[in-house]
C-alpha cells in the first residue's frame, strides 16, 4: 500500500508565475489536508478536503491561494502569482473516510517550493 | 498562538540514554499525535492519545497524556542515532477535528 503520494518534490518559480502542487492519498482515504512549513517552524494547517468538497479552509490566505480535490485524480493546491514569502514546505496529509483510525493523519514527502 | 508548544526546544543525548519532550496545548483535544520529522523529510506518525487515555507505548516510544494540566509527554527510551529528528505534537479539537494544531517541534540530536 504506497504512502501518500506527493509532486513535484521540488519546485522553483519565479515572482509572479503559477505553482501547482499535487497530492495522492493512500488507498482507501478519501479525507486530505494540506499544511504548510516555513524553516525551522512546525506545521501551519490551511485546508481540509474532501472529494469535490471544501470542509474547512481556515488556514487558506484569502488571495492567490486555492485548492481542489476532483472525483478523479489527485488533489491540487494553486498558488497563483507566487511571490518570495510564498517559498516554504507544503506538506499533504491523508485520512480514512471512517472508523477506527480515522483520524490519523499520514503525511506525504512534501514539496519544497523556492520562489526567485 | 499556536495550540501545542514543545518543551525544550532541542535535546543532546548520547545512545543509549532515555530522551523526554513535552507538549503544552490551550484548549480542549480530542486527541493529540506526536509526529517524528528528519531535515528535510516529511512526517512519520508516531502515536496517537485519545482524550480518555492516560498513557501509551509504541516499541521504546511512550506517551502520557494530563488533560487537566494540558500536557503531553514523548519518552524515547535507550535512544539510537537513527532517533535524531525533530519531534512534533498535534492537537486535533473537537469543532475542527480535521485540522490538526502542531507545536515548533523539539531537535532531538543523538550523538554515538
Amino acid at each position: 500500500n504506497a504512502g501518500v503520494m506527493q509532486n513535484p518534490r521540488h519546485l522553483v518559480r519565479r515572482r509572479g508565475q503559477e505553482a501547482r502542487l499535487r497530492c495522492s492519498p493512500m488507498k482507501g482515504h478519501s479525507h486530505v489536508y494540506w499544511y504548510r512549513q516555513l524553516p525551522e517552524e512546525g506545521l501551519k494547517f490551511m485546508v481540509y478536503l474532501q472529494k469535490e468538497n471544501i470542509i474547512d479552509e481556515s488556514g487558506m490566505p484569502k488571495e492567490r491561494f486555492s485548492a481542489e480535490f476532483p472525483k478523479e485524480g489527485p488533489s491540487i493546491l494553486r498558488i497563483q502569482q507566487v511571490v518570495r514569502g510564498d517559498s516554504a514546505a507544503y506538506f499533504c496529509a491523508s485520512s480514512q473516510q471512517q472508523g477506527a483510525g480515522a483520524d490519523t493523519q499520514y503525511f506525504g514527502p512534501g514539496t519544497r517550493l523556492t520562489v526567485l | 498562538s499556536q495550540q501545542g508548544e514543545e518543551d525544550p526546544q532541542a535535546l543532546s543525548i548520547q545512545e543509549g540514554e532515555n530522551a523526554t519532550m513535552n507538549c503544552s496545548y490551550k484548549t480542549s483535544i480530542n486527541n493529540l499525535q506526536w509526529y517524528r520529522q528528519n531535515s528535510g523529510r516529511g512526517l512519520v506518525h508516531l502515536i496517537l492519545i485519545r482524550s480518555n487515555e492516560r498513557e501509551k507505548h509504541s516499541g521504546r516510544l511512550r506517551v502520557t497524556l494530563d488533560t487537566s494540566k494540558k500536557s503531553s509527554s514523548l519518552l524515547i527510551t535507550a535512544s539510537r542515532a537513527a532517533d535524531t529528528a525533530s519531534y512534533f505534537c498535534a492537537t486535533a479539537s473537537g469543532d475542527s477535528w480535521g485540522k490538526l494544531q502542531f507545536g515548533a517541534g523539539t531537535q532531538v540530536v543523538v550523538t554515538p
